[in-house]
Protein backbone atom coordinates (compact mmCIF):
# COMPACT_ATOMS: atom_id res chain seq x y z
CA UNK A 1 0.00 0.00 0.00
CA UNK A 2 1.03 4.02 -0.14
CA UNK A 3 2.94 4.90 2.50
CA UNK A 4 3.65 8.45 3.95
CA UNK A 5 7.70 8.28 5.41
CA UNK A 6 8.19 11.43 8.23
CA UNK A 7 11.36 12.27 9.42
CA UNK A 8 13.17 12.47 12.14
CA UNK A 9 10.25 10.27 14.38
CA UNK A 10 11.86 12.37 17.38
CA UNK A 11 13.76 15.72 18.03
CA UNK A 12 15.08 17.57 20.91
CA UNK A 13 16.31 20.72 19.79
CA UNK A 14 17.22 23.97 22.35
CA UNK A 15 14.88 27.46 22.67
CA UNK A 16 15.49 29.76 20.02
CA UNK A 17 16.76 27.35 17.35
CA UNK A 18 14.51 26.09 14.22
CA UNK A 19 13.79 22.46 13.46
CA UNK A 20 12.56 20.72 10.08
CA UNK A 21 10.41 17.75 9.32
CA UNK A 22 10.39 16.20 6.70
CA UNK A 23 6.92 14.41 5.01
CA UNK A 24 7.42 12.26 1.56
CA UNK A 25 4.79 10.25 0.06
CA UNK A 26 6.85 7.39 -0.90
CA UNK A 27 5.10 5.89 -4.07
CA UNK A 28 2.56 8.47 -5.58
CA UNK A 29 2.48 12.01 -5.64
CA UNK A 30 0.96 14.65 -3.55
CA UNK A 31 0.40 17.69 -4.60
CA UNK A 32 -1.35 18.47 -1.40
CA UNK A 33 -0.30 17.45 1.65
CA UNK A 34 -1.57 18.38 5.20
CA UNK A 35 0.23 19.18 8.58
CA UNK A 36 -1.29 18.72 12.00
CA UNK A 37 -0.45 19.14 15.16
CA UNK A 38 -1.37 17.03 18.36
CA UNK A 39 -1.39 17.63 22.30
CA UNK A 40 -0.92 14.51 25.10
CA UNK A 41 -4.79 12.84 24.89
CA UNK A 42 -5.90 15.65 22.73
CA UNK A 43 -7.30 15.18 18.31
CA UNK A 44 -4.96 15.86 15.48
CA UNK A 45 -5.78 19.59 14.73
CA UNK A 46 -5.12 20.96 11.41
CA UNK A 47 -2.03 23.32 10.82
CA UNK A 48 -1.74 24.02 7.24
CA UNK A 49 -2.72 22.81 3.54
CA UNK A 50 0.55 22.15 2.00
CA UNK A 51 0.19 23.17 -1.62
CA UNK A 52 3.29 21.84 -4.45
CA UNK A 53 4.39 25.23 -6.25
CA UNK A 54 2.66 27.72 -4.23
CA UNK A 55 1.85 29.07 -0.95
CA UNK A 56 0.43 26.74 1.96
CA UNK A 57 -2.88 27.73 3.27
CA UNK A 58 -2.62 27.85 7.56
CA UNK A 59 -5.32 27.48 9.24
CA UNK A 60 -6.59 30.22 11.82
CA UNK A 61 -4.23 31.23 15.10
CA UNK A 62 -1.10 29.45 12.96
CA UNK A 63 1.34 31.84 12.74
CA UNK A 64 2.25 31.16 8.90
CA UNK A 65 6.13 32.96 10.09
CA UNK A 66 6.76 30.50 12.82
CA UNK A 67 5.74 26.93 11.46
CA UNK A 68 7.56 27.21 7.41
CA UNK A 69 5.90 25.32 5.33
CA UNK A 70 7.92 24.19 1.74
CA UNK A 71 6.16 22.00 -0.82
CA UNK A 72 8.72 22.02 -3.29
CA UNK A 73 8.50 18.54 -5.46
CA UNK A 74 5.44 15.92 -6.17
CA UNK A 75 6.69 13.62 -2.96
CA UNK A 76 8.37 16.18 -0.22
CA UNK A 77 6.97 18.90 1.84
CA UNK A 78 8.81 20.14 4.92
CA UNK A 79 7.26 21.86 8.22
CA UNK A 80 10.15 23.94 9.84
CA UNK A 81 9.43 25.41 13.29
CA UNK A 82 11.32 28.63 13.46
CA UNK A 83 12.61 29.60 16.71
CA UNK A 84 11.20 26.78 18.82
CA UNK A 85 9.75 27.16 22.28
CA UNK A 86 8.87 24.98 24.82
CA UNK A 87 5.08 25.51 24.17
CA UNK A 88 6.18 24.24 20.86
CA UNK A 89 6.64 20.94 21.94
CA UNK A 90 3.99 18.48 20.65
CA UNK A 91 3.27 15.54 18.13
CA UNK A 92 3.55 17.12 14.45
CA UNK A 93 1.68 14.39 11.52
CA UNK A 94 1.65 14.87 7.85
CA UNK A 95 -0.78 13.70 5.86
CA UNK A 96 -0.87 13.18 1.37
CA UNK A 97 -3.84 12.15 0.08
CA UNK A 98 -3.46 9.84 -2.62
CA UNK A 99 -7.19 10.06 -4.31
CA UNK A 100 -9.91 11.93 -3.07
CA UNK A 101 -11.09 9.15 -0.30
CA UNK A 102 -7.79 7.94 0.34
CA UNK A 103 -5.30 9.66 3.03
CA UNK A 104 -2.23 8.16 4.48
CA UNK A 105 -0.46 9.78 7.34
CA UNK A 106 3.28 9.83 8.49
CA UNK A 107 4.53 8.38 11.49
CA UNK A 108 4.62 11.59 13.55
CA UNK A 109 7.09 13.63 14.87
CA UNK A 110 7.58 14.03 18.65
CA UNK A 111 9.40 17.58 19.05
CA UNK A 112 10.60 18.68 22.62
CA UNK A 113 11.96 22.41 22.91
CA UNK A 114 14.24 22.40 26.05
CA UNK B 1 -17.34 0.57 30.78
CA UNK B 2 -16.92 3.91 29.53
CA UNK B 3 -15.92 7.01 31.09
CA UNK B 4 -15.08 10.50 30.43
CA UNK B 5 -11.25 11.53 31.22
CA UNK B 6 -9.21 14.67 30.69
CA UNK B 7 -9.42 14.84 27.47
CA UNK B 8 -10.29 11.54 25.83
CA UNK B 9 -13.10 9.31 26.74
CA UNK B 10 -11.97 6.27 27.35
CA UNK B 11 -13.82 2.92 26.96
CA UNK B 12 -12.47 -0.41 28.92
CA UNK B 13 -13.60 -3.70 27.74
CA UNK B 14 -12.63 -7.30 28.44
CA UNK B 15 -10.51 -9.55 25.75
CA UNK B 16 -13.41 -11.29 23.58
CA UNK B 17 -15.73 -8.42 24.34
CA UNK B 18 -17.47 -6.89 21.59
CA UNK B 19 -16.67 -2.53 21.86
CA UNK B 20 -18.68 0.00 20.35
CA UNK B 21 -17.13 3.58 19.84
CA UNK B 22 -19.04 6.57 18.94
CA UNK B 23 -18.82 9.82 17.41
CA UNK B 24 -21.01 12.83 16.85
CA UNK B 25 -19.82 14.61 13.54
CA UNK B 26 -20.55 18.69 13.01
CA UNK B 27 -20.78 18.91 9.33
CA UNK B 28 -24.22 17.37 7.47
CA UNK B 29 -22.75 18.62 4.26
CA UNK B 30 -19.89 15.67 5.02
CA UNK B 31 -20.02 13.13 2.34
CA UNK B 32 -17.03 10.76 3.68
CA UNK B 33 -16.22 9.15 7.10
CA UNK B 34 -13.35 7.36 8.11
CA UNK B 35 -12.39 6.14 11.09
CA UNK B 36 -8.68 5.79 12.29
CA UNK B 37 -6.71 3.91 14.93
CA UNK B 38 -4.01 5.62 16.69
CA UNK B 39 -0.89 3.71 18.84
CA UNK B 40 0.88 6.07 21.21
CA UNK B 41 3.76 7.85 19.65
CA UNK B 42 2.36 6.53 15.92
CA UNK B 43 0.66 8.20 13.04
CA UNK B 44 -3.47 7.63 12.78
CA UNK B 45 -3.96 4.22 10.51
CA UNK B 46 -7.19 3.81 8.29
CA UNK B 47 -9.93 0.94 9.49
CA UNK B 48 -12.80 1.60 7.58
CA UNK B 49 -14.75 4.23 5.90
CA UNK B 50 -18.15 5.07 4.75
CA UNK B 51 -20.05 7.14 2.22
CA UNK B 52 -22.48 9.03 3.14
CA UNK B 53 -25.29 7.49 0.76
CA UNK B 54 -24.44 4.54 3.18
CA UNK B 55 -25.88 3.50 6.47
CA UNK B 56 -23.47 0.60 7.11
CA UNK B 57 -20.51 -0.89 6.27
CA UNK B 58 -18.30 -4.00 6.82
CA UNK B 59 -14.59 -5.37 7.96
CA UNK B 60 -13.20 -7.80 8.75
CA UNK B 61 -14.40 -7.76 12.45
CA UNK B 62 -15.07 -4.13 11.95
CA UNK B 63 -18.18 -2.70 11.20
CA UNK B 64 -19.42 1.06 10.95
CA UNK B 65 -22.46 2.55 11.10
CA UNK B 66 -23.79 5.83 9.96
CA UNK B 67 -26.59 8.00 11.15
CA UNK B 68 -26.85 10.98 9.54
CA UNK B 69 -30.13 11.87 11.03
CA UNK B 70 -28.78 12.20 14.41
CA UNK B 71 -24.76 12.91 12.86
CA UNK B 72 -23.82 10.25 14.60
CA UNK B 73 -21.32 7.52 13.44
CA UNK B 74 -19.98 4.43 15.54
CA UNK B 75 -17.22 2.04 15.37
CA UNK B 76 -18.39 -1.81 15.92
CA UNK B 77 -15.09 -3.87 17.01
CA UNK B 78 -15.98 -7.14 16.98
CA UNK B 79 -13.87 -9.74 19.53
CA UNK B 80 -11.40 -7.35 20.77
CA UNK B 81 -8.09 -8.01 21.68
CA UNK B 82 -5.74 -6.47 23.14
CA UNK B 83 -3.95 -5.63 19.92
CA UNK B 84 -6.68 -2.97 19.80
CA UNK B 85 -5.86 -1.22 22.57
CA UNK B 86 -5.72 2.43 20.94
CA UNK B 87 -7.11 5.80 21.24
CA UNK B 88 -9.75 5.84 17.97
CA UNK B 89 -10.67 8.61 15.82
CA UNK B 90 -13.54 9.27 13.61
CA UNK B 91 -12.74 11.97 10.70
CA UNK B 92 -15.03 13.51 8.23
CA UNK B 93 -14.44 15.36 4.80
CA UNK B 94 -16.36 16.93 2.17
CA UNK B 95 -16.16 16.17 -1.52
CA UNK B 96 -12.76 16.46 -3.67
CA UNK B 97 -9.30 17.13 -1.93
CA UNK B 98 -11.21 18.76 1.39
CA UNK B 99 -9.53 18.60 4.21
CA UNK B 100 -10.42 16.30 6.90
CA UNK B 101 -11.71 16.81 10.20
CA UNK B 102 -11.53 14.96 13.20
CA UNK B 103 -13.35 14.00 16.29
CA UNK B 104 -11.93 13.99 19.83
CA UNK B 105 -11.28 10.42 20.15
CA UNK B 106 -11.99 7.16 22.25
CA UNK B 107 -9.01 5.74 24.53
CA UNK B 108 -10.05 1.89 23.93
CA UNK B 109 -8.42 -0.46 26.53
CA UNK B 110 -8.92 -4.15 26.58
CA UNK B 111 -8.19 -6.02 29.25
CA UNK B 112 -6.61 -9.66 28.54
Amino acid sequence: GAVVSQHPSWVICKSGTSVKIECRSLDFQATTMFWYRQFPKQSLMLMATSNEGSKATYEQGVEKDKFLINHASLTLSTLTVTSAHPEDSSFYICSAPKTNTEAFFGQGTRLTVV
Amino acid sequence: GESVGLHLPTLSVQEGDNSIINCAYSNSASDYFIWYKQESGKGPQFIIDIRSNMDKRQGQRVTVLLNKTVKHLSLQIAATQPGDSAVYFCAEKGSGYSTLTFGKGTMLLVSP
